[in-house]
């Protein structure tokens, strides 16, 4: 059984902090990973992809990967209340040709506090 | 681009009843999902198609389930019959390339309720 595992939180930083958000995963075969941002009601949106170990920047977002420790995180700097919503971890195996699977975790809630 | 389009948004049935629901992908995108999302059970794959073909139906819960995709344009996920452990929102999302490389635009769901 493939898993991804994220704290359910609600994790609750004050406005300007930064905001850490982890997940682990099972399949060490794990090739892709991905957070998306889930506002409640709405539909998730991508906000960063991962493919390889260490970090990868995009504007007050970094995410973190550890194959090794099969371990993504995401930092989000200068927390806004815009921010506050669910944050799903993805991770997929390539299976090859067409097939690879997208699992997600059952997310994280945010709840930034002005 | 209009994104991807979902209808209904809002479905309430009884228990037994069929339940269609419809999904257009963004024009160009090859890989359409259906995803499942509960509390309970998180966002659940149930399947996906490329080029019009189902590559992968694990996820599908059982027979009751159906899904198929006529053209590049549409799709249908359909439930006979309905029950109420069916009750969830269920999205659509579209890709150019595979889950493993490419962002997945989401629909807006259809948030079903089964009585």
């Amino acid at each position: 059984q493939k898993e991804v595992e994220q704290n359910s939180g609600p994790l609750s930083v004050p406005e300007g902090a930064i905001a850490s958000l982890n997940c682990t995963y099972s399949d060490r075969g794990s090739q892709s990973f991905f957070w998306y941002r889930q506002y409640s009601g709405k539909s998730p949106e991508l906000i960063m992809s991962i493919y390889s170990n260490g970090d990868k920047e995009d504007g007050r977002f970094t995410a973190q990967l550890n194959k090794a420790s099969q371990y993504v995180s995401l930092l989000i700097r200068d927390s806004q209340p815009s921010d506050s919503a669910t944050y799903l971890c993805a991770v997929c195996l390539f299976y090859g040709g067409s097939q690879g699977n997208l699992i997600f975790g059952k997310g994280t809630k945010l709840s930034v506090k002005p | 681009d209009a994104g991807v389009i979902q209808s209904p948004r809002h479905e309430v049935t009884e228990m037994g009843q069929e339940v269609t629901l419809r999904c257009k992908p963004i024009s160009g995108h090859d890989y359409l999902f259906w995803y499942r999302q509960t509390m309970m059970r998180g966002l659940e794959l149930l399947i996906y198609f490329n080029n019009n073909v189902p590559i992968d139906d694990s996820g599908m819960p059982e027979d009751r389930f159906s899904a198929k995709m006529p053209n590049a344009s549409f799709s249908t996920l359909k439930i006979q019959p309905s029950e109420p452990r069916d009750s969830a929102v269920y999205f659509c999302a579209s890709s150019r390339q595979g889950a493993w490389a490419d962002t997945q635009y989401f629909g807006p769901g259809t948030r079903l309720t089964v009585l």
